[in-house]
């Protein structure tokens, strides 16, 4: 079975100020992980990818996340918010289906 | 290069009403799925397509049925709509197969309102 958290349903923050979205996950597979976004009234796009490769991702518009096993997570994090990075942020998880987390939406205060 | 296209892009429905929701894709993608999306659930697989001719079901696929055309089309229908089927629907397309499709890439998708 597999399962993800997003820990924050809502994450407000100022722009120039670091991001941070969390995600858990379970998966009784070794799992490919995804964050995706999904700005207002448009389809998802995907941001970046672990595939069992470098624990350390680089996606685009500058976001990172890693990989730790141990923890079972996959946090999303940026140096400095932008106002156009306010959007809603998705967690997926894939080890044998796509698995979506809820979602968390980030404001970007001016 | 269009990608993936949604059609229609908003409809209201009536209970009862029958409606189909296109969607094609221009990549020569094998898989495609249909989506719905929930205030605070994420998206959900309604159906799933590795090539034309086959499907399979999703997680909720209740109330619906689909169709894949060709590789490029793969329709979904709602035969007698429902208010519980409100949602907005999103079509995928991945180049591999479900275990391991690499990147989805999603169309804009549609707002269903069930009156």
């Amino acid at each position: 079975a597999q399962s993800v958290t997003q820990l924050d349903s809502h994450v407000s923050v100022s722009e120039g100020t670091p991001v941070l979205l969390r995600c858990n996950y379970s998966s009784s597979y070794s799992p490919s992980l995804f964050w995706y976004v999904q700005h207002p009234n448009k389809g998802l796009q995907l941001l970046l990818k672990y595939t069992s490769a470098a624990t350390l991702v680089k996606g685009i518009n500058g976001f990172e996340a890693e990989f730790k096993k141990s923890e079972t997570s996959f946090h999303l994090t940026k140096p400095s918010a932008h106002m156009s990075d306010a959007a809603e942020y998705f967690c997926v998880v894939n080890g044998q289906n796509f698995v979506f987390g809820p979602g968390t939406r980030l404001s970007v205060l001016p | 290069n269009a990608g993936v296209t949604q059609t229609p892009k908003f409809q209201v429905l009536k209970t009862g009403q029958s409606m189909t929701l296109q969607c094609a894709q221009d990549m020569n993608h094998n898989s495609m799925y249909w989506y719905r999306q929930d205030p605070g659930m994420g998206l959900r697989l309604i159906y799933y397509s590795a090539s034309e001719g086959t499907t399979d079901k999703g997680e909720v696929p209740n109330g619906y049925n689909v169709s894949r055309l060709n590789k490029r089309e793969f329709s979904l229908r709602l035969e007698s709509a429902a208010p519980s089927q409100t949602s907005v629907y999103f079509c995928a397309s991945s180049v591999r197969g479900r275990a391991n499709p690499g990147e989805l890439f999603f169309g804009e998708g549609s707002r269903l309102t069930v009156l």
